[in-house]
């Protein structure tokens, strides 16, 4: 079946800028996961939707930082006025458990 | 202290030997550990996963967990070009799995 899905794949932006990052997780998967990885660093987590509930916003960094999911189905990750310290590959996973993460392709956030 | 820390390398490794990539984690009460392996501008794939001490198998690959000394390796037998990539440990504490910044390995033919 269709693994996790991601868009845009690139998305080059203006500070200041809102965007909305966008993830199909795979049908099914009730857990999904979004990650920031920066230009030669490790993945840092961001947040955590157990069905639609967030049990765990820790990693979101500041306000400007939001995210929903409807149901068990879409995410939406949005960055309000975004900085130039925004740029990076925004990672989404889905899982049916907490275990065994699917990533999806990520988006490349570029801010201008 | 970083939750879970890697050696960034990179590590270079003669085609045909063995590569061996440490991982030490600083939450006692981690449950579930996992290799990556995620290829230049590509995403994270799981390769190896492990859950109680000792080594655990797959093909060319070995988890080797020990909880005592918060310590998870992973070792490539007879190394290919093609597992030249960034490995990425990660440790599950929790609902939220915590990944270290990876370990760079190059292949040498």
């Amino acid at each position: 079946g269709a693994g996790v899905s991601q868009s845009p794949s690139n998305k080059v932006t203006e500070k200041g800028k809102d965007v909305e990052l966008r993830c199909d997780p795979i049908s099914g998967h009730t857990a999904l996961y979004w990650y920031r990885q920066r230009l030669g660093q490790g993945l840092e987590f961001l947040i955590y939707f157990q069905g639609n509930s967030a049990p765990d916003k820790s990693g979101l960094p500041s306000d400007r930082f939001s995210a929903e999911r409807t149901g068990e189905s879409v995410s939406t990750l949005t960055i309000q006025r975004t900085q130039q310290e925004d740029s990076a590959v925004y990672l989404c996973a889905s899982n049916p458990w907490v275990d065994t993460q699917y990533f999806g392709p990520g988006t490349r956030l570029t801010v201008l | 202290q970083k939750e879970v820390e890697q050696n960034s390398g990179p590590l270079s490794v003669p085609e045909g030997a063995i590569a061996s990539l440490n991982c030490t984690y600083s939450d006692r009460g981690s449950q579930s550990f996992f290799w990556y392996r995620q290829y230049s501008g590509k995403s994270p794939e799981l390769i190896m996963s492990i859950y109680s001490n000792g080594d655990k198998e797959d093909g060319r690959f070995t988890a080797q967990l020990n909880k005592a000394s918060q310590y998870v390796s992973l070792l490539i037998r007879d190394s290919q070009p093609s597992d030249s990539a960034t490995y990425l440990c990660a440790v599950r504490g929790g609902e939220k799995l915590t990944f270290g910044t990876g370990t760079r390995l190059t292949i040498i033919p």
